[in-house]
């Protein structure tokens, strides 16, 4: 049960344009989500969070949209830059109630910036 | 302030042999969180603990996994009798408190021959 989906398996933009990535989850009882960049051989680096309250956050080149009634996020990055090239994975996790603060992935898009 | 340590990066084991995966969070955090990465799959939580509580295990298999987070030293994931199904990425991620976001360590990868 794949509760958290990133559809593109992998996304090429030119430098310069916009990268937007796409992430749909299931569950709504999620009300925290968060964007993590990933280079090969390293793990997980965090980018950006957005909290169920809020449909929008940015933060320098990158924003996050949410749109709760189609469960549905999305990550921009604009300008695009090479060293952006990496796999991107949304994460979502559900805070109410007590639960704890696990964190469920997708599967990730590999974005490729092309020069 | 050295981030999250996990160690060794690279485990070969045969299978049937144990592997112990080492993770030290980072300095104050005292919630540490183990995830598994299959290949071509995205990170799946396994256990949540605090020093030497588990707090969450809900996504630890049944049986031949367990996880530890001693007064002193470093967080243990352990594998008894590894199957060549074992092998993947598993990754330690540290916290100072649990509504705060964590930081992740750059790995162990475990091949199971």
């Amino acid at each position: 049960d794949q509760q958290v989906k990133q559809n593109s398996p992998s996304l090429s933009v030119q430098e310069g344009r916009i990268s937007i990535l796409n992430c749909d989850y299931t569950n709504s009882m999620f009300d925290y989500f968060l964007w993590y960049k990933k280079y090969p051989a390293e793990g997980p680096t965090f980018l950006i969070s957005i909290s169920s309250i809020k449909d929008k956050n940015e933060d320098g080149r990158f924003t996050v949209f949410l749109n709760k009634s189609a469960k549905h996020l999305s990550l921009h990055i604009v300008p695009s830059q090479p060293g952006d090239s990496a796999v991107y994975f949304c994460a979502a996790s559900g805070r109410r109630g007590g639960a704890t603060n696990k964190l469920i992935f997708g599967t990730g898009t590999l974005l490729a910036v092309q020069p | 302030n050295a981030g999250v340590m996990q160690n060794p990066r690279h485990l070969v084991r045969r299978r049937g042999q144990e592997a112990r995966l080492r993770c030290s969070p980072m300095k104050g955090h005292s919630h540490v969180y183990w995830y598994r990465q299959l290949p071509e799959e995205g990170l799946k939580f396994m256990v949540y603990l605090q020093k030497e509580n588990i707090i969450d295990e809900s996504g630890m298999p049944k049986e031949r996994f367990s996880a530890e987070f001693p007064k002193e030293g470093p967080s243990i994931l352990r594998i008894q009798q590894v199957v060549r199904g074992d092998s993947a990425a598993y990754f330690c991620a540290s916290s100072p408190d649990p509504d705060y976001g964590y930081t992740f360590g750059s790995g162990t990868r475990l091949t199971v021959v």
